[in-house]
């Protein structure tokens, strides 16, 4: 079945520095893809989605691409802040069915100052 | 902006007991979900709905768990007889159209005893 994989956590980082994570996903068909952020006693948010291949997605200095290719969607930012410490999820949607979101298991990424 | 809410915050209940969770998705939005997340696991699809009736369930979604929009906002999710291993936090979500992005709601925590 369709399926996410991100990189395992957590990720540590000074302010200031460039952020990968890395996501690939299985499916059939042609799912849309997205990257949801969850902060500290929050629930989710979408932070960026991209639904064809070669669409890149940005929100808050963070970008992904999708790569048909690959089949991956690494989110990247440029510059890190202390605000951005969060989990991070990737996730697809099949586009069919019932439209459910898959999760992949989560980045949770710390920022110091 | 629109946002999803759901009520209680936080459910606590003894094992074998049923517990209503609920939900009111934003108001032009047609299709509605379930997730949950263990403790530091992944977000875990459960069910979809769609036209007044289920679109997609999990393996998860046994009989044990039932849905329902009684009117026309909220939508409800009824656990049975309630088991340690269902403690967790739940989240609804809402969108407009089937794909795409879903706007989820900050979730319920549920403590089984």
């Amino acid at each position: 079945g369709d399926s996410v994989t991100q990189m395992e956590g957590p990720v540590t980082l000074s302010e200031e520095a460039f952020l990968t994570i890395n996501c690939t996903y299985t499916a059939t068909g042609y799912p849309s893809l997205f990257w949801y952020v969850q902060y500290p006693g929050e629930g989710l948010q979408l932070l960026l989605k991209a639904t064809k291949a070669d669409d890149k997605g940005s929100n808050k200095g963070f970008e992904a691409t999708y790569r048909k290719e690959t089949t991956s969607f690494h989110l990247e930012k440029g510059s890190v802040q202390v605000s951005d410490s969060a989990v991070y999820f990737c996730a697809l949607s099949p586009n069919t069915g019932g439209f459910k979101t898959i999760f992949g298991a989560g980045t949770r990424l710390f920022v110091k100052a | 902006e629109p946002e999803v809410t759901q009520t209680p915050s936080h459910q606590v209940t003894q094992m074998g007991q049923e517990v209503i969770l609920r939900c009111v998705p934003i108001s032009n939005h047609l299709y509605f979900y379930w997730y949950r997340q263990i403790l530091g696991q992944k977000v875990e699809f459960l069910v979809s709905f769609y036209n007044n009736e289920i679109s997609e369930k999990s393996e998860i979604f046994d009989d044990q768990f039932s849905v329902e929009r009684p009117d026309g906002s909220n939508f409800t999710l009824k656990i049975r007889s309630t088991k340690l291993e269902d403690s967790a936090m739940y989240f609804c979500a809402s969108s407009p159209s089937g794909g795409g992005e879903q706007f989820f709601g900050p979730g319920t925590r549920l403590t089984v005893l």
